[in-house]
């Protein structure tokens, strides 16, 4: 079957960086997503990653490894506002996104 | 770029009734859109992917004769809940994927939240 790993809860404190993994088994591979999700709205689309290495942009940056079925998102610099879910999700050989459970990141001052 | 658009952003209904969401791909064509329910702390499920001009294709265990799916044009598509029941009551997320990127972004509308009371 097909599944996508993250963990369920992270904290991290204000001004440091965090590392969000997620490992997935996925039928065929065409993409990694990362989205942001804030309580009680949609998500919103964070990066994309198709290749193997880390995509920089600017805060949050997303490494992957087509190989090891791995990826994170680092997030420096940690702001209140950064208090959120993060979902990872891959696209398969469909085309279809297959969506993990999300990390809720909580920001302690 | 790439604003989606739902419609309502919160409804509460009685019920029995039925509800129309409308979901628009404002500054792009979407000729895929796709229908996810989101449960208090769960995570997104996928509900129907959507095809202008076609039928919409529905989830394992997704009543299609309840959940009624139109995508008339290349920018909006409409989910009708049709005799909702206080069980419908959910969080519901459109999002589209523009026309010719099959392996593209999906962006998401602000979402819908459906109260049944």
């Amino acid at each position: 079957g097909q599944n996508i790993d993250q963990p369920t809860e992270m904290t991290a404190t204000e001004g440091a960086i965090v590392q969000i993994n997620c490992t997935y088994q996925t039928s065929g591979f065409n993409g990694l997503f990362w989205y942001q999700q804030h309580a009680g709205e949609a998500p919103t689309f964070l990066s994309y990653n198709v290749l193997d290495g880390l995509e920089e942009k600017g805060r949050f940056s997303s490494f992957l490894s087509r190989s090891k079925g791995y990826s994170y998102l680092l997030l420096k610099e940690l702001q209140m506002k950064d208090s959120a879910s993060y979902l990872c999700a891959v696209m398969d050989s469909n085309y279809q996104l297959i969506w993990g459970a999300g990390t809720k990141l909580i920001i302690k001052p | 770029g790439a604003v989606v658009s739902q419609h309502p952003s919160w409804v509460i209904c009685k019920s029995g009734t039925s509800v129309k969401i409308e979901c628009r791909s404002l500054d792009f064509q979407a000729t895929t859109m796709f229908w996810y329910r989101q449960f208090p702390k769960q995570s997104l499920m996928l509900m129907a992917t959507s095809n202008e001009g076609s039928k919409a294709t529905y989830e394992q265990g997704v009543e299609k004769d309840k959940f009624l799916i139109n995508h008339a044009s290349l920018t909006l598509s409409t989910l009708t809940v049709t005799s909702a029941h206080p069980e419908d009551s959910s969080f519901y997320i459109c999002s589209a994927r523009q026309t010719g990127e099959d392996r593209g972004t999906q962006y998401f509308g602000p979402g819908t939240r459906l109260t049944v009371l």
